[in-house]
C-alpha cells in the first residue's frame, strides 16, 4: 500500500514557466516531508524539505507547500530550466522513509 | 557529495546464484539503508541499519539479508538471485535515523541484472 502518491508520472514544461509537482499521502501522523530529484544514472540527491510546523519553505527558485488538512505537498520550480530535466521523489522520513513513484520533469527549452 | 561507495556498481548474474553488494560510508553516520528503485515503484526500502549488528526489514525484505559488521560497511545479499531482482539498488545514510528533520544521502547505485 502506497502511503505517499505521486499520481502524475511525467510532466512538461516550456523553459523560464513554473513546473508543479505533487504528493499526496495517506499518514497524518508524517510530520516531515522531503524532496529529491535524481538525474539517470545517480543516485537521488536531496532538494528542500519541510516540517509540518511550516506550511512553506522557499530555497531560490524551488519552493515547497504543504497542506496537512488535505495531505498533500506540492513542489515549485520557478522559473524552469532544461537542468531541471529529471525524476523528483517525494519523501517522509518521520516514520520508514516511504518515497513516493516520482515524476519525471522534462523542462523544454 | 556524501562519502557513499557502492560495488559493485554493475553486475549480471545468472538466476539462482548468490549476490553481494557492498556499501561503503565515510561520513560515521550510524544509520545506513538499502532501497531499491523500479519503475512504477519508486524507491523503497530493502533493509536498514541503526548500528553495528543492529539491522530491521523494510518494506520489501522478503529475499534479502543484510549484515553490519563495522559503522562503515553495510551489506546486501541477495542468497539466490530471482529476476524479480533485477533491480537498481542505492544505499544511503544518515546521522539522526528515523525520527523528524531526518536527510538521507544516497550513494549512487549498483545495476543488478539477474539472467
Amino acid at each position: 500500500d502506497q502511503q505517499v502518491k505521486q499520481n502524475s508520472p511525467s510532466l512538461s514544461v516550456q523553459e523560464g514557466r513554473i513546473s508543479i509537482l505533487n504528493c499526496d499521502y495517506t499518514n497524518s501522523m508524517f510530520d516531515y516531508f522531503l524532496w529529491y530529484k535524481k538525474y539517470p544514472a545517480e543516485g537521488p540527491t536531496f532538494l528542500i524539505s519541510i516540517s509540518s510546523i511550516k506550511d512553506k519553505n522557499e530555497d531560490g527558485r524551488f519552493t515547497v507547500f504543504l497542506n496537512k488538512s488535505a495531505k498533500h505537498l506540492s513542489l515549485h520550480i520557478v522559473p524552469s530550466q532544461p537542468g531541471d530535466s529529471a525524476v523528483y521523489f517525494c519523501a517522509e522520513t518521520s516514520n520508514q522513509f516511504y518515497f513516493g513513484t516520482g515524476t519525471s520533469l522534462t523542462v523544454i527549452p | 557529495d556524501a562519502g557513499i561507495t557502492q560495488s559493485p556498481r554493475h553486475k549480471v548474474t545468472e538466476t539462482g546464484t548468490p549476490v553481494t553488494l557492498r556499501c561503503h560510508q565515510t561520513e560515521n553516520h550510524r544509520y545506513m539503508y538499502w532501497y531499491r528503485q523500479d519503475p512504477g515503484h519508486g524507491l523503497r526500502l530493502i533493509h536498514y541499519s541503526y548500528g553495528v549488528k543492529d539491522t530491521d526489514k523494510g518494506e520489501v525484505s522478503d529475499g534479502y539479508s543484510v549484515s553490519r559488521s563495522k559503522t562503515e560497511d553495510f551489506l546486501l545479499t541477495l542468497e539466490s538471485a530471482t529476476s524479480s531482482q533485477t533491480s537498481v539498488y542505492f544505499c544511503a545514510i544518515s546521522s539522526t535515523g528515523r525520527r523528524s528533520g531526518n536527510t538521507i544521502y544516497f550513494g549512487e547505485g549498483s545495476w543488478l541484472t539477474v539472467v
